[in-house]
């Protein structure tokens, strides 16, 4: 089954809006939660991450939101930009567990 | 750059061709991981080394597939037989053994004709 599910699927913002994504999961074990973004043909690249002892990570634009007791956590993208046009996806680990899991991701687009 | 590289980046295969991807990590890195990601989903675990010790493998990862990291340095993914639901990108990821952070290679495409 899906260990962590992401939505939406699709996304389309103007430019300055603010996108947001959100991620769900069941294992209270996973205690990383990385976010990754990824363009046409290339490979996942880190964007920010997240532990559960904080409630929120700000870098640059990009800040992760996180509820442990909904088990949520959420990308908010400040100012998008068309630049930020990708897919987004969302993961996690445990310290226990040797491998990560992603959502299904989420197409974004900033429209001019 | 001493990121993580993947070679080849595009493979065209005849279905039954044997096909065989290199994956370079990072150099201080102790685990590296192979991952597979279809269109439209995020990438799916395949198997994961520590060193050059193989401790984990998905049930995804048939009798078709094997992976090797001799040395502890750089690995190979070798797919045998191939078949046309084995065409997808094949990303290698790497980290270190103390953190959590894996960090992505470009991947491998992989179309079985």
């Amino acid at each position: 089954q899906q260990q962590v599910k992401q939505s939406p699927q699709s996304l389309i913002v103007q430019k300055g809006g603010i996108p947001i994504i959100n991620c769900a999961y069941e294992n209270t074990a996973f205690d990383y939660f990385p976010w990754y973004q990824q363009f046409p043909g290339k490979g996942p690249a880190l964007l920010i991450a997240i532990r559960p002892d904080v409630s929120e990570k700000k870098e640059g634009r990009f800040t992760i939101s996180f509820n442990k007791s909904a088990k949520q956590f959420s990308l908010h993208i400040m100012d998008s930009q068309p630049g930020d046009s990708a897919t987004y996806f969302c993961a996690a680990s445990s310290d226990t567990g040797n491998q990560f899991y992603f959502g299904t991701g989420t197409s974004l687009t900033v429209i001019p | 750059d001493t990121g993580v590289s993947q070679d080849p980046r595009h493979k065209i295969t005849k279905r039954g061709q044997n096909v065989t991807f290199r994956c370079d990590p990072i150099s201080e890195h102790n685990r590296l991981y192979w991952y597979r990601q279809t269109l439209g989903q995020g990438p799916e675990f395949l198997t994961y080394f520590q060193n050059e010790a193989q401790l984990e493998k998905s049930r995804l990862l048939s009798d078709r597939f094997s992976a090797e990291r001799p040395k502890g340095s750089f690995s190979t993914l070798e797919i045998q037989r191939t078949e046309q639901g084995d065409s997808a990108m094949y990303l290698c990821a790497s980290s270190m053994s103390s953190g959590n952070t894996i960090y992505f290679g470009e991947g491998s495409w992989l179309t079985v004709v």
